[in-house]
């Protein structure tokens, strides 16, 4: 079926290198989420998109990371100048609507580790 | 303090034992409960979706709500290998908003 999808499913960065995280959210879902999950923990808020528009970027660690999903549907997650404690899971949901009720889909996830 | 705390476990249960996992939280604005199951290198996938105090059941799962003490549970009755996983209990403040998890318990179901 088509669920979220996620590319790369890994990625090894040196310190210092740029990143970018890709999502392909479920076609048709107006909302999509970043979240991040460190190694034994629950995945923590980064930021929300309404189809393009970034409503919600209260969750983002800081300036290097940013976001975007210029056409409503495919989401770039942007991290500039990896440091060591950027490593985790990047997962990405999407869920049909705003204000309805209704599960989020998440997908596999991106591995970054930066070394 | 983060906003919703969670035993991290590891739980261990012989197979067929009833599995019990609870989620505390301290923000009353959530109303939206949910319970989601992590498997290794894999995203969380929703078990349970639940709107403000109450119960609800779906086969083998049970998910409680307790908003006066701020508590959740979920109960997994006669309980498979193929249930070890993370289990992650997530909150939201309205529909269709960012969710606030849990840090997940571990779960180990023995044959």
């Amino acid at each position: 079926g088509a669920g979220v999808s996620q590319s790369p499913r890994y990625k090894v960065a040196k310190r210092g290198q740029d990143v970018a995280l890709r999502c392909d959210p479920i076609s048709g879902h107006v909302s999509l989420f970043w979240y991040q999950q460190a190694l034994g923990q629950g995945p923590e808020f980064l930021t929300y998109f309404q189809n393009e528009a970034q409503l919600d970027k209260s969750g983002l660690p800081s300036d290097r990371f940013f976001a975007e999903r210029p056409e409503g549907s495919v989401s770039t997650l942007k991290i500039q100048r990896t440091q060591q404690e950027d490593s985790a899971v990047y997962l990405c949901a999407s869920s049909f609507a705003p204000q309805v009720p209704g599960e989020q889909y998440f997908g596999p996830g991106t591995r970054l580790t930066v070394t | 303090q983060k906003e919703v705390e969670q035993d991290p476990g590891p739980l261990s249960v012989p197979e067929g034992a009833i599995v019990s996992l609870n989620c505390t939280y301290s923000n009353s604005a959530f109303q939206y409960f949910m319970w989601y199951r992590q498997y290794s290198r894999k995203g969380p996938e929703l078990l349970m979706y639940t709107y403000s105090s109450g119960n609800k059941e779906d086969g083998r799962f049970t998910a409680q709500v307790d908003k006066s003490s701020k508590y959740i549970s979920l109960f997994i009755r006669d309980s498979q290998p193929s249930d070890s996983a993370t289990y992650l209990c997530a909150m939201s403040e309205a529909a269709g908003n960012k969710l606030t998890f849990g840090g997940g318990t571990r779960v180990l179901v023995k044959p």
